[in-house]
């Protein structure tokens, strides 16, 4: 089956500082990936996506990369805040399923 | 801005008990979906519905599960004979559905406790 996950199941970062939360992927097939963002109590919100033509692709304070080569991508959130705090998951659509990885846990310190 | 709802937030239930879980997809939205949590673990994909049927389920969606839309709005899922490890956190999402939109909207959650 699919296999999607992340490198480090949690990350502290200095307020200001940027953040980088990577995800491994096995499907080299795959050509669509999401990141999303649970906080505590809250369903998964979306954040990014990216698809496999792309290398790179930039939103407000967030970059995904996606190296297909090694079947790997991060997001980057720039000028970490507080309200960054949460677990924050790739997902990899499959058909019309969606494989979650495990989650890395950001905590942002003050 | 349009959100996915569900109901009850918290859920408690006997061992053996059916529970009916509710959610209230975004209007206009085509394809609806039900995922798990159990605590400190990963989403876990249950079952994808669209046009009034199951397009995909995963190993965890056994006979115990079902899932049925009864009007418009709703979007529930059913499970028959709860177990203890049935425990966990159940969300409902809902996608557009067109062409360039694979975003699906996650409601809040329902937290089922069985005891």
């Amino acid at each position: 089956g699919e296999s999607v996950g992340l490198h480090l199941p949690t990350l502290s970062v200095q307020e200001g500082d940027n953040s980088i939360i990577n995800c491994a992927y096995s499907n080299s097939a795959s050509d669509y990936f999401i990141w999303y963002k649970q906080e505590s109590g809250k369903g998964p919100q979306f954040i990014i996506d990216i698809r496999s033509n792309m290398d790179k692709r930039q939103g407000q304070r967030v970059t995904v990369l996606l190296n297909k080569t090694v079947k790997h991508l991060s997001l980057q959130i720039a000028a970490t805040q507080p309200g960054d705090s949460a677990v924050y998951f790739c997902a990899e659509p499959t058909g019309n399923q969606f494989y979650f990885g495990t989650g890395t846990s950001l905590t942002v310190i003050p | 801005e349009p959100e996915v709802t569900q109901t009850p937030s918290h859920q408690v239930t006997q061992m053996g008990q059916e529970v009916i879980l509710r959610c209230v997809p975004i209007s206009n939205h085509l394809y609806f979906y039900w995922y798990r949590q159990i605590l400190g673990q990963k989403v876990e994909f249950l079952v994808s519905f669209y046009n009034n049927e199951i397009s995909e389920k995963s190993e965890i969606f056994d006979d115990q599960f079902s899932v049925e839309r009864p009007d418009g709005s709703n979007f529930t899922l059913k499970i028959r004979s709860t177990k203890l490890e049935d425990s966990a956190m159940y969300f409902c999402a809902s996608r557009l559905g067109l062409a360039g939109y694979n975003e699906q909207f996650f409601g809040p959650g329902t937290r089922l406790t069985v005891l």
